[in-house]
């Protein structure tokens, strides 16, 4: 099973700066990678998908990147909007595993 | 406009058989490379996987759950049908479906299934 490992669990911003949210995989997924995001008492939300790929309708300030084993979500300015906890999934490999998350929280 | 819907009981005895189903709209599982997933999500923690099937009927299953888990799909009535045998309070959590292009692009709002005595 590919373990995916997300870091930080919490991540403490203020609105306005840049948040840095990273997955690690434990065997390469290629680009298969997605990331989501999750609103208290909603069903998750995908990002981006291909590692890279912003999904229909997801603002520019969302970046992704990475390939093989890492991976990178970057939000760039953050809105208020943006304070959620963050999935990484990976689709290369059976199982489909996602990360624990990780929770974006005002500074 | 894809949409899904969680349907099932919100509450089940230990040992119980769990029977969810998946109303979709927008997309039909009989069109080549369309699949549905069911995710669960226990209160507080992380999302996990648990199955799939593809408008072939391929099913894939969570290898730790795979014996527990059966998945069907009707397609002339938009449906898919996720069973969970012999749950226990572990399994506690909000069960999702979603459509499936690779990844899981459009989720149906969940349903919280409680499994206590």
């Amino acid at each position: 099973e590919t373990v995916m490992t997300q870091s930080p669990a919490t991540l403490s911003v203020s609105p306005g700066e840049r948040a840095t949210l990273s997955c690690r995989a434990s065997q390469s997924v290629s680009s298969n990678l997605a990331w989501y995001q999750q609103k208290p008492g909603q069903a998750p939300r995908l990002l981006i998908y291909g590692a890279s790929t912003r999904a229909t309708g997801i603002p520019a300030r969302f970046s992704g990147s990475g390939s093989g084993t890492e991976f990178t979500l970057t939000i760039s300015s953050l809105q208020s909007e943006d304070f959620a906890v963050y999935y990484c999934q990976q689709y290369n490999n059976w199982p489909l595993t996602f990360g624990q998350g990780t929770r974006l929280e005002i500074k | 406009q894809i949409t899904l819907k969680e349907s099932g009981p919100t509450l089940v005895k230990p040992t119980q058989t769990l029977t969810l189903t998946c109303t979709f709209s927008g997309f039909s599982l009989s069109t080549s490379g369309v699949g549905v997933g069911w995710i669960r999500q226990p209160p507080g923690k992380a999302l996990e996987w648990l199955a799939l099937i593809y408008w072939d009927d391929d099913k894939r299953y969570s290898p730790s759950l795979k014996s527990r888990l059966t998945i069907t799909k009707d397609t002339s009535k938009n449906q898919v049908v996720l069973t969970m045998t012999n749950m226990d309070p572990v399994d506690t959590a909000t069960y999702y479906c979603a459509h499936e292009d690779a990844n899981f692009d459009y989720w149906g709002q969940g349903t919280l299934v409680t499994v206590s005595s």
